[in-house]
């Protein structure tokens, strides 16, 4: 298996730029998760699906923060309008279950 | 919520030396997982212990889930043994898995 897969690896943006996040996690996992990492704040979790279905979103910041998840292959974090202080590395993760985690490489946000 | 606590902090060692890390949380959890991320950033998986001990090479593991902590062992650190190490803990019932983290431990494995 491939494994998480997350795209872009890296963005540098603007200021007030639209960001967009994607993610791809593994085949036959029914749950995926976004969390952020950043020196302050450690690993916090924004947001988690199960069987596509948004379950808790009270980690997302604010209302700039929005995610999404079509179908079982793929998820968006999306950002609008991003903010200095959005800089971070963003990762997805998926399980089956609820079990075992798996991580993606991770997408690292520079906004200027 | 759940408090997850790391200790030490930081963690220097010449190789070839052992090492304790050790994960205590505040309440009762389902899961356990302890990952390594890389100086390169990525989160690589170690072990899924909610509870008991499960050895990999050099490494191992336990968990003691009814007195709330985790233990992780490196053996015969290496240099590539370096990065942070994160515990992470997950509740249970309905919350389909979500994990909450410690702070990690920093640890530098010297030549």
């Amino acid at each position: 298996d491939a494994g998480v897969i997350q795209s872009p690896r890296h963005e540098v943006t603007e200021m007030g730029q639209e960001v967009t996040l994607r993610c791809k996690p593994i085949s036959g996992h029914n749950s995926l998760f976004w969390y952020r990492q950043t020196m302050m704040r450690g690993l916090e979790l924004l947001i988690y699906f199960n069987n596509n279905v948004p379950i808790d979103d009270s980690g997302m910041p604010e209302d700039r923060f929005s995610a999404k998840m079509p179908n079982a292959s793929f998820s968006t974090l999306k950002i609008q309008p991003s903010e200095p202080r959005d800089s971070a590395v963003y990762f997805c993760a998926s399980s089956r279950l609820g079990n075992e985690q798996f991580f993606g490489p991770g997408t690292r946000l520079t906004v200027l | 919520g759940i408090q997850v606590e790391q200790s030490p902090p930081d963690l220097i060692l010449q190789e070839g030396a052992n090492s304790t890390l050790r994960c205590n949380f505040s309440d009762s959890v389902n899961n356990l997982q302890w990952f390594h991320q890389n100086p390169w950033g990525q989160l690589i998986n170690l072990f899924y212990i909610p509870s008991g001990t499960k050895q990999n090479g050099r490494l191992s593991a336990t968990t003691v889930a009814t007195e709330r902590y985790s233990l992780l062992y490196i053996s015969s650190s290496q240099t590539t043994d370096s990065g942070v190490y994160f515990c992470a803990v997950h509740r249970g019932g309905t919350s389909y898995g979500k994990l909450t983290f410690g702070q990690g431990t920093i640890l530098t494995v010297h030549p």
